[in-house]
């Protein structure tokens, strides 16, 4: 089966840029889509099909996909951006749907 | 405006069958390619997606757990049924329920979860 994997945690100070990666082979032929998730809540989709924002989501959220990683972008990091963050695919030949193990990004 | 609410018991034990209920409101089956999904979480631990059961009546199922998941729809209730049979400790998790928007292979509405506890 499909696995997508992140780094555990990434740590960012405020006003810098965070960086979430999320591994897969050939992840660049398929769609990858993100979501935060901070404590004691349900997921909010941040991400869509590799770089659209949903209405809502602040412009400093930004996305990536090629060859074997895809990677979630936060500019200007806030102190309300700290949370943990999922990458998701759909496997087409399947139709299931695989979540990434998830990283907890910090802000110092 | 579409929502999602989990209900069931907070507290099950092991070998019973969990059924846990869907209820949203915002959108219908009778508009093509929707679908409702299940995604649990064990504490401190990532999503996993369980099953999906589209507008028609498909069904799909997480391979590793395939044998022991049902789920099922009520049309005029706006309601999914996810069952899971025999349960263990390890499936104490929270269960959240999410729209899926027909033609598209994300969830952009979840409910809020449920915890399950399983005791020994």
């Amino acid at each position: 089966s499909y696995v997508l994997t992140q780094p555990p945690s990434v740590s960012v100070a405020p006003g810098k840029t965070a960086r979430v990666s999320c591994g897969g082979n050939n992840i660049g032929t398929k769609s990858v889509h993100w979501y935060q998730q901070k404590p004691g809540q349900a997921p909010v989709l941040v991400i869509y099909y590799d770089s659209d924002r949903p209405s809502g989501i602040p412009e400093r959220f930004s996305g990536s996909n090629s060859g074997d990683t895809a990677t979630l972008t936060i500019s200007g990091v806030e102190a309300g951006d700290e949370a943990d963050y999922y990458c998701q695919v759909w496997d087409g030949t399947s139709d299931h749907y695989i979540f990434g193990t998830g990283t907890k990004v910090t802000v110092l | 405006q579409i929502t999602l609410k989990e209900s069931g018991p907070t507290l099950v034990k092991a070998t019973q069958t969990l059924t846990l209920t869907c209820t949203f409101s915002g959108f219908s089956f009778s508009t093509s390619g929707v679908g409702v999904g299940w995604i649990r979480q064990p504490p401190g631990k990532a999503l996993e997606w369980l099953a999906l059961i589209y507008w028609d009546d498909d069904k799909r199922y997480s391979p590793s757990l395939k044998s022991r998941l049902t789920v099922t729809k009520d049309t005029s209730k706006n309601q999914v049924v996810l069952t899971l049979t025999n349960m263990d400790p390890v499936d104490t998790a929270t269960y959240f329920c999410a729209h899926r928007r027909g033609g598209v292979y994300y969830f952009d509405y979840w409910g809020q979860g449920t915890l399950v506890t399983v005791s020994s």
